[in-house]
């Protein structure tokens, strides 16, 4: 069965420090991999997208990056973070022939 | 994408059913109708999704409108732990990567 694993679960950052969020998949090939961000009382807003290995996808023009350095892994980052990036942040997978998305548990992230 | 319009929230009493409308007058002829749940601080969870048909799944149930300009998800018997956000989403088939937009959702409340 198909797991997606999401560390840390919670951080808190100072404001101009750096982010590094990791998201990796289990049991399955070729995931589309997504990157959400929940804002307090909030929707999702989706942030990053990937279809493959390398291939990325910016749905919002912001300080964050994304990187998909294996087939199975998904980077968040940012080299300086601002207040305005707290918030939950999501990780999830689908199957191109499928559409559903399966969700992670989550990073809850608090910039002070 | 075309939008969904749901009710900000409902409310029912536990062991009763539980239907949650939505309405997509645009939706077009290759979008799939979605729908995910969110209980609190977790991630989105797939519920159930069609396309024409009515669908049934271990969760839920999807009734979709002859014309398709509306949807409504039926829980058949609702428990404190159905208490969550409902997001009901279109999702185009020709889109490769699989994106949902999420919007406001219903959020559900259930009393004893």
């Amino acid at each position: 069965s198909q797991t997606i694993h999401q560390w840390p679960a919670t951080l808190v950052q100072p404001v101009g420090s750096p982010l590094s969020l990791e998201c990796t998949v289990e049991g399955t090939s070729n995931p589309n991999l997504y990157w959400y961000r929940q804002a307090a009382g909030r929707g999702l807003q989706l942030l990053f997208y990937s279809v493959g290995i390398g291939q990325i996808s910016s749905e919002v023009p912001q300080n964050l990056s994304a990187s998909r350095p294996q087939d199975r892994q998904f980077i968040l980052s940012s080299k300086k973070l601002l207040l305005s990036d707290s918030g939950f942040y999501l990780c999830a997978w689908s199957l191109l022939v499928r559409g559903e998305q399966f969700f992670g548990p989550g990073t809850r992230l608090t910039v002070l | 994408d075309a939008k969904t319009t749901q009710p900000n929230s409902m409310e029912s009493n536990e062991e009763e059913p539980v239907h949650l409308p939505c309405n997509h007058s645009t939706i077009s002829g290759t979008d799939y109708i979605h729908w995910y749940r969110q209980l609190p601080s977790q991630g989105p969870e797939y519920v159930i999704h069609g396309l024409t048909s009515n669908v049934n799944n271990r969760m839920a149930s999807l009734a979709i409108a002859e014309d398709r300009k509306s949807s409504t998800l039926i829980l058949h018997r609702a428990t404190l732990r159905d208490a969550a956000v409902y997001y009901c989403i279109l999702r185009d088939v020709s889109n490769a990567g699989n994106m949902l937009t999420f919007g406001g959702g219903t959020r559900l409340m259930v009393k004893p």
